[in-house]
């Protein structure tokens, strides 16, 4: 099954825009929640994350928004860039996995000059 | 920085074959993951090794084994490949603990023909 829902599977936004991506979890356990982004050629590499503690953490121009209460979470890209455009995975572990990252199937952002 | 190395970049394979996948790091982290990459599936988990010779199942372990006899190499072993194995892997990393973040290898694409 999976426990980690992504969506959108792909996104076209024009520079400037703001760029959402949501992930929606199943398991209540889970108390780490990282993005990771892929350009090609390349293996992913971790965005920013967050802890259930909070509700929002910001990082430049990225955010996860943290909504413990509807099992949902989502990262927000302001001012998006052409270089920006790449794979996004949301994903989430939990102490009794061993921490274990569960991904998201994947957003493709492009983001247009 | 950190450097995760998969030996190949492309490999092509015959069915029926044993295939081995290997992979590097070079920063003395405890554990190592086997994950694989499909279109509209994202990433999913092989195999993870949570120190040398100490290893666990991921999320689709059939068809694949693995080996860690020294803390900085993992291998992934296909004993006998088949099509629907054609997938790029992608090997990580990372120190033991719950927030550690995963540093990836550019990832190796299997072609089984």
């Amino acid at each position: 099954q999976q426990q980690v829902k992504q969506s959108p599977q792909s996104l076209i936004v024009q520079k400037g825009g703001i760029s959402i991506i949501n992930c929606a979890y199943e398991n209540t356990a889970f108390d780490y929640f990282p993005w990771y982004q892929q350009f090609p050629g390349k293996g992913p590499a971790l965005l920013i994350a967050i802890r259930p503690d909070v509700s929002e953490k910001k990082e430049g121009r990225f955010t996860i928004s943290f909504n413990k209460s509807a099992k949902q979470f989502s990262l927000h890209i302001m001012d998006s860039q052409p270089g920006d455009s790449a794979t996004y995975f949301c994903a989430a572990s939990w102490l009794g996995s061993n921490y274990k990252l569960t991904f998201g199937k994947g957003t493709l952002l492009t983001v247009n000059p | 920085d950190v450097k995760v190395t998969q030996s190949s970049r492309y490999l092509v394979k015959r069915t029926g074959e044993k295939v081995f996948l290997e992979c590097v790091q070079d920063m003395d982290h405890e554990n190592m993951f086997w994950h694989r990459q499909d279109p509209g599936l994202g990433l999913r988990l092989i195999y993870f090794s949570y120190d040398v010779k100490m290893k666990e199942k991921g999320d689709i372990p059939e068809g694949y084994s693995v080996s860690r006899e020294k803390k900085e190499r993992f291998s992934l072993i296909l004993e006998s490949a088949s099509t629907n194995q054609t997938s790029m892997y992608l090997c990580a990393s990372r120190r033991a603990g719950g927030s550690e973040k995963l540093f990836f290898g550019s990832g190796t694409q299997l072609s089984v023909l």
